[in-house]
Formats: C-alpha cells, sequence, structure tokens
C-alpha cells in the first residue's frame, strides 16, 4: 500500500527553528508537496520538491532525498501566525496526490 | 483575483436529506477535485474531472455523485447523508495533473448532519 508517515502533532517557541519530517512508500515518484492548513480553513500550498535537495522560499524550506523516501519542511524565525497543521503529499506514478495526515504545530510565546 | 470559490461555507442538513455542495474557479484549469476532510485526516480524494472526464476513486460512496456543467462550476451532491458524512468538504482546482501541477483549493464547506 501506499502510506505518507508525519508526526501527529510537535511544539516550538517563537522565533525558534523547527523541523517536520515525512518519511513515505508510494507507488512511483513524481514530486512532494508541502502544504499549509489552518484549524477550519483550506489546504495553501507551500513548497514542490521533485529532485534532491533544499529548495528554500523565505523563512520556509523544503528538503527532499528520495533514495531515502523522505522529506522535511523547516521553519525559522516562528511566528504565532505559523500555527497550523503541515501536510506532505506525493505524486505517484499515476500522478494521484497522496496525503499525509498532517503535523499540527503549535507555537508558545 | 483568481480564485477557488465555495458555496456555502457552512451547510447543515438533515439525516437523508440530499444535499448539493457548490464549487467554482476564475482559474480556468482542466481539473477539479473534491476532496472529504475529517477532523485531524488527511483530505480523501472523492472524484475529479479532467475537463468533462469524470474519474470516481473506487472506494467513493454511491451517496456521492458530482456534476460538472461547464469549466467553471462543480457540484457535489449527497443523496442520503449520514452522520458519518459530516466533514469538510474541499474542492481543488489544478491546470493538469502533471508532477509539478499545483493543486489549488477552496475555502471549504463544513457540513453538519443532524
Amino acid at each position: 500500500g501506499q502510506n505518507i508517515d508525519q508526526p501527529t502533532e510537535m511544539t516550538a517557541t517563537e522565533g525558534a527553528i523547527v523541523q517536520i519530517n515525512c518519511t513515505y512508500q508510494t507507488s512511483g515518484f513524481n514530486g512532494l508537496f508541502w502544504y499549509q492548513q489552518h484549524a477550519g480553513e483550506a489546504p495553501t500550498f507551500l513548497s514542490y520538491n521533485v529532485l534532491d535537495g533544499l529548495e528554500e522560499k523565505g523563512r520556509f524550506s523544503s528538503f527532499l532525498s528520495r533514495s531515502k523516501g523522505y522529506s522535511y519542511l523547516l521553519l525559522k524565525e516562528l511566528q504565532m501566525k505559523d500555527s497550523a497543521s503541515y501536510l506532505c503529499a506525493v505524486k505517484d506514478s499515476n500522478y494521484q496526490l497522496i496525503w499525509g495526515a498532517g503535523t499540527k504545530l503549535i507555537i508558545k510565546p | 483575483d483568481a480564485m477557488v470559490i465555495q458555496n456555502p461555507r457552512y451547510q447543515v442538513t438533515q439525516f437523508g436529506k440530499p444535499v448539493t455542495l457548490s464549487c467554482s474557479q476564475t482559474l480556468n484549469h482542466n481539473v477539479m477535485y473534491w476532496y472529504q476532510q475529517k477532523s485531524s485526516q488527511a483530505p480523501k480524494l472523492l472524484f475529479h474531472y479532467y475537463d468533462k472526464d469524470f474519474n470516481n476513486e473506487a472506494d467513493t460512496p454511491d451517496n456521492f455523485q458530482s456534476r460538472r456543467p461547464n469549466t467553471s462550476f462543480c457540484f457535489l451532491d449527497i443523496r442520503s447523508p449520514g452522520l458519518g458524512d459530516a466533514a469538510m468538504y474541499l474542492c481543488a482546482t489544478s491546470r493538469d495533473t502533471g508532477g509539478s501541477e499545483t493543486q489549488y483549493f477552496g475555502p471549504g464547506t463544513r457540513l453538519l448532519v443532524l
């Protein structure tokens, strides 16, 4: 079967750095997405990785290792508004998006 | 601004009473998706349209139907809602289905079944 694993919940302090990990086992690989979802709202696109390495976008960076089936989302200079769920999703060989259940990130002052 | 719009944002229905949720888009995207998402769970794809071509997921109950009368609009019909159908329903669009094609979501409709 196809599987995406992420930690259920993480806590971090305002101004700090946090890394949210995602491991995947899918039938083929056509890219990995990270989405942010605030409570009661729709997911919003953060990043896309298809090649190994780090992609940086402001305070957010996303890393991919295809050989390890592993990605992480790195959030720097955490702000209270970063409190949200972060969903990892992989496109499989059929270009179907396989979703993780998300990691709920709690930011404390 | 180009966007994905869902109406209503909140819908209350009675057990067994048909309900229709709507989605529209100004992005002119070819693909429209309907997802069901329950609390703290991954979004679950119900079906999608590539233009007028309908693609149903194998485990989507027959109780769920969809219509796409034109490029801009897509509807989700729940013929006889049960208590287990209470969830957030998310509409998303993408230009195409290729690897890098991003799905853009509407704000969602939260369905409550009494």
